[in-house]
């Protein structure tokens, strides 16, 4: 069976710090990764999506970033936080990006920027 | 942008009650629509993925239905029980991604 992790679980940071938040899937190989973050009192915003190593698509112009290392590594980064980037961050994962397939959620990672 | 719309944004009802809520969303260009739950300190749970005008689909004690037409989908829970508690998320599949709503936060209390 699959499944997702993420880490760290919660994360509380300074603004300006950097950010690193990493996501790994078991039990699947070439999956679509993706990157969600909720914020406040809004819906979940897709920010990044991969399909494969290196495959990278940006959805908001923002100052985070995303690469895909390996097969089923996706890491979320940012080299400035700023207050707005406090949020809940998922990462999810699916099998292929067609309009029916299922997205699978990690358990997701509380950021607060102070 | 995609406006999803779900309402009623909160929802509070007792043990046994029946309860539905609505997701809207634009009727042009449809692909696809799918339903969540997430349970709180647990990560969201696909529970439907719904594509033609008309379908319903069903889980325990959990069902939608999908106008495509119209642009919307109802999801009913018959019998609420405490373990129902969640938020309801609904997502159009728009070109290339996911869309996601508010979701409908429901508290079944005993």
């Amino acid at each position: 069976s699959q499944t997702i992790h993420q880490w760290p679980a919660t994360l509380v940071q300074p603004v300006g710090s950097p950010l690193s938040l990493e996501c790994t899937v078991e039990g699947t190989s070439n999956p679509n990764l993706y990157w969600y973050r909720q914020a406040a009192g809004r819906g979940l915003q897709l920010l990044f999506y991969s399909v494969g190593i290196g495959q990278i698509s940006s959805e908001v112009p923002q100052n985070l970033s995303a690469s895909r290392p390996q097969d089923r590594q996706f890491i979320l980064s940012s080299k400035k936080l700023l207050l707005s980037d406090s949020g809940f961050y998922l990462c999810a994962w699916s099998w292929a990006s067609g309009y029916s397939d299922t997205q699978y959620f990690g358990p997701g990672t509380r950021l607060t920027v102070l | 942008i995609l406006n999803v719309e779900q309402s009623p944004q909160s929802l509070h009802v007792q043990e046994g009650d029946s309860t539905n809520f609505t997701c809207s969303f634009p009727s042009s260009n449809f692909y696809a629509l799918h339903w969540y739950r997430w349970e709180t300190a647990k990560s969201p749970e696909a529970l439907f993925v719904m594509t033609l005008n008309g379908d319903e689909k069903k889980k325990g004690r959990i069902s939608a239905t999908l106008n495509t037409k119209e642009g919307y989908s109802y999801l009913y829970i018959k019998g609420s029980q405490p373990e129902d508690s969640a938020t309801y998320l609904c997502a159009p599949y728009n070109t290339d991604k996911l869309i996601f709503g508010t979701g409908t936060r429901l508290q079944v209390f005993p």
